[in-house]
Parts: structure tokens; sequence; C-alpha cells
């Protein structure tokens, strides 16, 4: 168990709607990442923030926003959604940045129909 | 901006043999490299991380990975492979840009 909590474990969803996924990082860290893995892409990163501050973003799509709140966990939004949306969302949190170990949560599985 | 490669799919191996599982990197400045584990319908597992030092770096469940930086390679190895550890093994890189990325990932089957 890495102390990191994502909530809902699935989800199954309708294209067009919009979800909002949550994470809890582990006690003490400061860094929330969220990642993307399909089948097609890989493991792919959307984005970063520090301390309620986004400090990065990847291949984040319009559509989709996040937020980290001041009691540090994290929402990520995806709204309007489309079949290729479907695939494991994964947070890891870290300490800081940069150098530090990113630790992963287990995932919420979203499947768009 | 920085990548990863990982030139095998899949490896096979038959338990209590030698593993490799190969990582090839691109980095503007110095590398932060990492090998991640993930079993099925489970997260990413930090195995071992590379920041500065001895080239050679121990890790979790007997996991070793040599950095070399002539080659910009940071090949995961372990001396001698269990069943369990039968799974996806992911290499990583984070350079200045902050941003990590992963490999596509290599499927590690150990055959009894």
């Amino acid at each position: 168990d890495s102390g990191v909590t994502q909530t809902p474990k699935h989800l199954i969803t309708a294209t067009g709607q919009r979800v909002t996924l949550r994470c809890s990082p582990r006690s003490g860290d400061l860094s929330v990442y969220w990642y993307q893995q399909s089948l097609d892409q890989g493991l792919q990163f959307l984005i970063h923030y520090y301390n309620g501050e986004e400090r990065a973003k990847g291949n984040i799509l319009e559509r989709f926003s996040a937020q980290q709140f001041p009691d540090l966990h994290s929402e990520l939004n995806l709204s309007s959604l489309e079949l290729g949306d479907s695939a494991l969302y994964f947070c890891a949190s870290s300490v800081l940045a940069h150098t530090d170990t990113q630790y992963f949560g287990p995932g919420t599985r979203l499947t768009v129909l | 901006a920085q990548s990863v490669a990982q030139p095998e799919d899949q490896v096979n191996v038959a338990e209590g043999n030698p593993l490799t599982v190969k990582c090839t990197y691109s980095v503007s400045g110095n590398p932060y490299l990492f090998w991640y584990v993930q079993y099925p319908n489970r997260g990413l597992q930090f195995l071992l991380k590379y920041i500065t030092g001895d080239n050679l770096v121990k890790g979790s469940y007997g996991f070793e990975a040599e950095f070399n930086k002539s080659q910009t390679s940071f090949h995961l190895k372990k001396p001698s492979a269990l069943v369990s550890d039968s799974a996806l093994y992911f290499c990583a890189v984070r350079g200045r840009d902050n941003d990590m990325r992963f490999g596509a990932g290599t499927r590690l089957t150990v055959k009894p």
C-alpha cells in the first residue's frame, strides 16, 4: 500500500458526460501528479500540482482539468467524455518534486460507453 | 524534452536465471532515472532510482540497475528471477522540465 488513495475504483459512464476523479496524497506529500494509462498510448503524464499550484502540464486535453485543494487532495475533472477517454487514471504523490520518488495510487478505471 | 525507450515489449526468462530489462534515455542535463513495476490491476510500485553517485543502484525485491552515461542506458537486473517477478516494468526519466516520461513498458514473464 503506497498511502495514496483514489476514488472511485471503477467508473462507467456514457459519452458526453462529465466525471470527477479524486486523489488523496500520502501524508506530508505536497506534489500530486495525474497520469492516464491506455493500451494504445501507454502511460501519459497529464498534470502536476505542487502545494495547490499547477507546476507542469503534459498531454492533457482541454476537456480535462484538475485542481489541488488546501488540504492537498486533488481532483481530475473529465468532461464531454469520448470513447477514447476510457483508460486507467493514476494519481501519484511525492514530498516535493523533481528528484523525489513518486508513489502511485491504485488507479481509477474509467469506461465510457 | 526527455524520452525513454524500452526496446523489448516482452522478456522471458526461466526461474533462477538472471534477468535484464533494458532502458535507454534521452534528456537535457542530468537525468533522474526510475524503475517501477506494475502487477495486474494495480498501481505502479517504485523499485529504485538513480539521482547521482554510484552507477549501480540497488532497490526493492533484489533488483538493481546500472546507470551508464556513455550509453545513456539504465538497465534493470536481478541475479536470480522468481516466478513472482512476472509483471510489467516501466523505466522513467525526469529532466529539467520536471515532467516524468515513462517508457512503453516491458512485460517480464518468469517461467518455472
